[in-house]
Protein backbone atom coordinates (compact mmCIF):
# COMPACT_ATOMS: atom_id res chain seq x y z
CA UNK A 1 0.00 0.00 0.00
CA UNK A 2 1.99 2.92 -1.77
CA UNK A 3 1.69 5.96 0.43
CA UNK A 4 1.89 9.55 -1.30
CA UNK A 5 4.86 9.54 -4.04
CA UNK A 6 6.85 12.24 -4.77
CA UNK A 7 9.42 12.32 -7.75
CA UNK A 8 12.08 13.87 -8.68
CA UNK A 9 13.44 13.48 -4.84
CA UNK A 10 16.11 16.26 -5.74
CA UNK A 11 16.11 18.77 -8.36
CA UNK A 12 18.54 21.09 -9.31
CA UNK A 13 17.97 23.80 -12.12
CA UNK A 14 19.58 26.95 -13.39
CA UNK A 15 18.06 30.44 -12.67
CA UNK A 16 15.11 30.68 -15.90
CA UNK A 17 14.89 27.50 -16.26
CA UNK A 18 11.56 25.56 -15.26
CA UNK A 19 10.88 22.88 -12.55
CA UNK A 20 8.50 20.28 -12.21
CA UNK A 21 7.07 18.30 -9.14
CA UNK A 22 4.97 15.36 -9.22
CA UNK A 23 2.91 14.10 -6.57
CA UNK A 24 1.03 10.13 -7.07
CA UNK A 25 -1.42 10.38 -3.88
CA UNK A 26 -1.94 7.28 -1.75
CA UNK A 27 -4.27 5.03 -3.68
CA UNK A 28 -8.31 5.84 -3.14
CA UNK A 29 -7.16 9.68 -2.36
CA UNK A 30 -8.83 12.26 -4.62
CA UNK A 31 -7.56 15.19 -2.64
CA UNK A 32 -4.04 16.65 -3.02
CA UNK A 33 -2.47 19.39 -1.14
CA UNK A 34 0.87 20.77 -1.50
CA UNK A 35 3.20 22.33 0.75
CA UNK A 36 6.73 24.31 0.64
CA UNK A 37 9.14 23.96 3.63
CA UNK A 38 12.06 26.79 4.03
CA UNK A 39 14.86 26.96 6.99
CA UNK A 40 13.33 28.15 10.25
CA UNK A 41 9.57 28.55 8.41
CA UNK A 42 7.78 26.06 8.76
CA UNK A 43 5.62 24.66 6.29
CA UNK A 44 4.23 27.43 4.16
CA UNK A 45 0.59 25.72 2.50
CA UNK A 46 0.20 26.75 -1.45
CA UNK A 47 -2.05 24.82 -3.12
CA UNK A 48 -5.84 22.50 -2.31
CA UNK A 49 -6.91 20.69 -5.28
CA UNK A 50 -9.15 17.53 -5.81
CA UNK A 51 -9.20 16.24 -9.62
CA UNK A 52 -9.62 18.68 -11.98
CA UNK A 53 -10.71 21.08 -9.74
CA UNK A 54 -8.35 23.83 -7.59
CA UNK A 55 -9.90 24.18 -4.50
CA UNK A 56 -7.75 26.32 -2.44
CA UNK A 57 -4.32 28.82 -4.43
CA UNK A 58 -4.51 31.61 -2.00
CA UNK A 59 -0.93 30.52 -0.87
CA UNK A 60 0.64 30.17 -4.45
CA UNK A 61 2.84 32.89 -5.47
CA UNK A 62 0.37 35.08 -7.81
CA UNK A 63 3.40 34.45 -10.79
CA UNK A 64 5.23 31.85 -12.05
CA UNK A 65 4.13 29.14 -9.82
CA UNK A 66 0.56 26.84 -11.07
CA UNK A 67 -0.62 23.52 -10.04
CA UNK A 68 -2.91 20.83 -11.54
CA UNK A 69 -4.44 17.71 -10.64
CA UNK A 70 -5.84 16.22 -13.63
CA UNK A 71 -8.54 13.61 -14.12
CA UNK A 72 -5.89 11.02 -15.52
CA UNK A 73 -1.82 10.79 -13.52
CA UNK A 74 -0.22 12.46 -10.93
CA UNK A 75 -0.48 16.28 -9.57
CA UNK A 76 2.31 18.58 -11.04
CA UNK A 77 3.94 21.47 -9.37
CA UNK A 78 5.48 24.03 -11.77
CA UNK A 79 7.40 26.48 -11.16
CA UNK A 80 8.38 28.72 -14.21
CA UNK A 81 11.39 30.89 -14.63
CA UNK A 82 13.06 29.51 -11.34
CA UNK A 83 14.50 32.49 -9.21
CA UNK A 84 17.14 31.32 -5.97
CA UNK A 85 14.41 32.12 -3.38
CA UNK A 86 12.70 29.24 -5.23
CA UNK A 87 14.90 26.83 -3.61
CA UNK A 88 13.04 24.26 -0.85
CA UNK A 89 11.71 21.59 -0.12
CA UNK A 90 8.39 21.24 -1.83
CA UNK A 91 6.12 18.50 0.14
CA UNK A 92 2.75 16.50 -1.36
CA UNK A 93 0.00 15.33 0.82
CA UNK A 94 -3.30 13.97 0.19
CA UNK A 95 -6.62 12.86 2.16
CA UNK A 96 -9.26 10.50 0.86
CA UNK A 97 -11.90 13.11 1.26
CA UNK A 98 -12.87 17.17 1.82
CA UNK A 99 -13.80 16.31 5.77
CA UNK A 100 -11.05 18.26 7.61
CA UNK A 101 -11.22 16.04 10.20
CA UNK A 102 -9.04 13.26 7.72
CA UNK A 103 -5.48 12.44 8.25
CA UNK A 104 -2.95 14.12 5.63
CA UNK A 105 -0.51 11.83 4.60
CA UNK A 106 2.63 13.38 3.54
CA UNK A 107 5.16 12.48 1.01
CA UNK A 108 9.09 12.75 1.48
CA UNK A 109 9.49 16.12 -0.45
CA UNK A 110 10.97 17.31 -3.33
CA UNK A 111 13.82 19.19 -2.84
CA UNK A 112 14.76 22.19 -5.28
CA UNK A 113 18.07 24.01 -5.74
CA UNK A 114 18.39 26.54 -8.08
CA UNK A 115 21.90 27.50 -8.64
CA UNK B 1 -8.38 33.17 9.26
CA UNK B 2 -6.62 30.77 11.56
CA UNK B 3 -3.15 30.34 12.65
CA UNK B 4 -0.77 28.55 15.09
CA UNK B 5 2.09 29.36 17.36
CA UNK B 6 4.28 27.21 18.76
CA UNK B 7 6.26 28.74 21.72
CA UNK B 8 9.80 27.65 21.79
CA UNK B 9 11.90 26.82 18.20
CA UNK B 10 13.95 24.56 20.31
CA UNK B 11 13.48 22.72 23.07
CA UNK B 12 16.12 20.35 24.77
CA UNK B 13 15.91 17.79 27.20
CA UNK B 14 18.12 14.83 28.66
CA UNK B 15 16.62 11.33 28.45
CA UNK B 16 14.06 10.51 30.83
CA UNK B 17 12.61 13.90 31.02
CA UNK B 18 9.46 15.44 30.29
CA UNK B 19 8.83 16.54 27.09
CA UNK B 20 6.53 19.47 26.85
CA UNK B 21 6.04 21.15 23.18
CA UNK B 22 4.04 23.99 23.30
CA UNK B 23 0.94 25.41 20.56
CA UNK B 24 -1.34 27.66 20.67
CA UNK B 25 -4.48 28.48 18.04
CA UNK B 26 -6.07 31.23 16.85
CA UNK B 27 -9.35 30.25 15.24
CA UNK B 28 -12.86 31.77 15.02
CA UNK B 29 -14.37 28.62 15.47
CA UNK B 30 -13.15 25.08 17.03
CA UNK B 31 -10.86 23.98 15.30
CA UNK B 32 -9.47 20.34 14.53
CA UNK B 33 -5.52 20.15 15.81
CA UNK B 34 -2.87 18.29 15.04
CA UNK B 35 0.69 16.95 15.94
CA UNK B 36 3.13 15.99 13.64
CA UNK B 37 7.05 14.75 13.29
CA UNK B 38 9.56 15.47 10.80
CA UNK B 39 12.77 13.54 10.87
CA UNK B 40 15.70 14.74 8.45
CA UNK B 41 15.13 14.65 4.81
CA UNK B 42 11.87 13.13 5.47
CA UNK B 43 8.37 13.69 4.77
CA UNK B 44 5.98 14.30 7.76
CA UNK B 45 4.02 11.60 10.05
CA UNK B 46 0.79 11.85 11.84
CA UNK B 47 1.33 11.68 15.86
CA UNK B 48 -1.86 12.28 16.89
CA UNK B 49 -5.19 15.16 16.36
CA UNK B 50 -8.33 16.19 17.80
CA UNK B 51 -11.53 16.23 16.07
CA UNK B 52 -14.15 15.88 18.57
CA UNK B 53 -14.81 13.75 21.84
CA UNK B 54 -12.50 13.50 24.88
CA UNK B 55 -9.76 16.24 24.99
CA UNK B 56 -6.85 14.06 25.49
CA UNK B 57 -5.38 12.33 22.51
CA UNK B 58 -3.46 9.80 22.96
CA UNK B 59 -0.93 9.75 19.91
CA UNK B 60 2.01 7.15 18.57
CA UNK B 61 5.60 6.63 20.33
CA UNK B 62 4.05 7.46 23.75
CA UNK B 63 3.18 11.16 23.18
CA UNK B 64 -0.21 12.70 23.97
CA UNK B 65 -1.98 16.13 23.91
CA UNK B 66 -4.37 17.91 25.58
CA UNK B 67 -7.01 20.13 23.67
CA UNK B 68 -7.81 23.47 25.96
CA UNK B 69 -10.23 25.26 24.42
CA UNK B 70 -10.08 27.84 27.38
CA UNK B 71 -6.56 28.68 26.80
CA UNK B 72 -6.62 27.98 23.22
CA UNK B 73 -3.70 24.99 23.50
CA UNK B 74 -3.04 21.64 22.43
CA UNK B 75 0.40 21.23 23.94
CA UNK B 76 2.35 17.94 23.58
CA UNK B 77 3.48 16.03 25.98
CA UNK B 78 5.62 12.91 26.62
CA UNK B 79 6.44 11.52 30.14
CA UNK B 80 10.09 10.27 29.13
CA UNK B 81 12.25 11.43 26.72
CA UNK B 82 14.19 8.30 24.29
CA UNK B 83 17.11 9.75 21.60
CA UNK B 84 14.87 8.56 19.15
CA UNK B 85 12.56 11.48 19.76
CA UNK B 86 14.93 13.75 18.74
CA UNK B 87 13.22 15.18 15.19
CA UNK B 88 11.34 17.99 14.02
CA UNK B 89 7.31 18.45 15.62
CA UNK B 90 4.80 20.54 14.17
CA UNK B 91 1.43 21.60 15.40
CA UNK B 92 -1.67 22.09 12.64
CA UNK B 93 -4.81 23.59 12.69
CA UNK B 94 -7.51 22.85 10.06
CA UNK B 95 -11.03 24.50 10.06
CA UNK B 96 -14.13 22.34 10.45
CA UNK B 97 -15.90 22.92 7.88
CA UNK B 98 -15.02 20.70 4.69
CA UNK B 99 -12.68 21.79 1.86
CA UNK B 100 -9.80 23.55 4.20
CA UNK B 101 -6.01 23.07 4.20
CA UNK B 102 -3.77 22.48 6.96
CA UNK B 103 -2.08 25.41 8.35
CA UNK B 104 1.03 24.97 10.61
CA UNK B 105 3.42 26.68 12.88
CA UNK B 106 6.92 27.33 12.12
CA UNK B 107 7.64 23.87 14.40
CA UNK B 108 9.85 23.23 17.26
CA UNK B 109 12.93 21.22 17.32
CA UNK B 110 13.76 18.56 20.09
CA UNK B 111 17.19 17.95 21.22
CA UNK B 112 17.11 14.77 23.35
CA UNK B 113 20.68 14.60 25.00
CA UNK B 114 21.81 11.37 26.89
Amino acid sequence: NAGVMQNPRHLVRRRGQEARLRCSPMKGHSHVYWYRQLPEEGLKFMVYLQKENIIDESGMPKERFSAEFPKEGPSILRIQQVVRGDSAAYFCASSPTADSGNTIYFGEGSWLTVV
Amino acid sequence: AQSVTQLGSHVSVSEGALVLLRCNYSSSVPPYLFWYVQYPNQGLQLLLKYTTGATLVKGINGFEAEFKKSETSFHLTKPSAHMSDAAEYFCAVRHNQAGTALIFGKGTTLSVSS
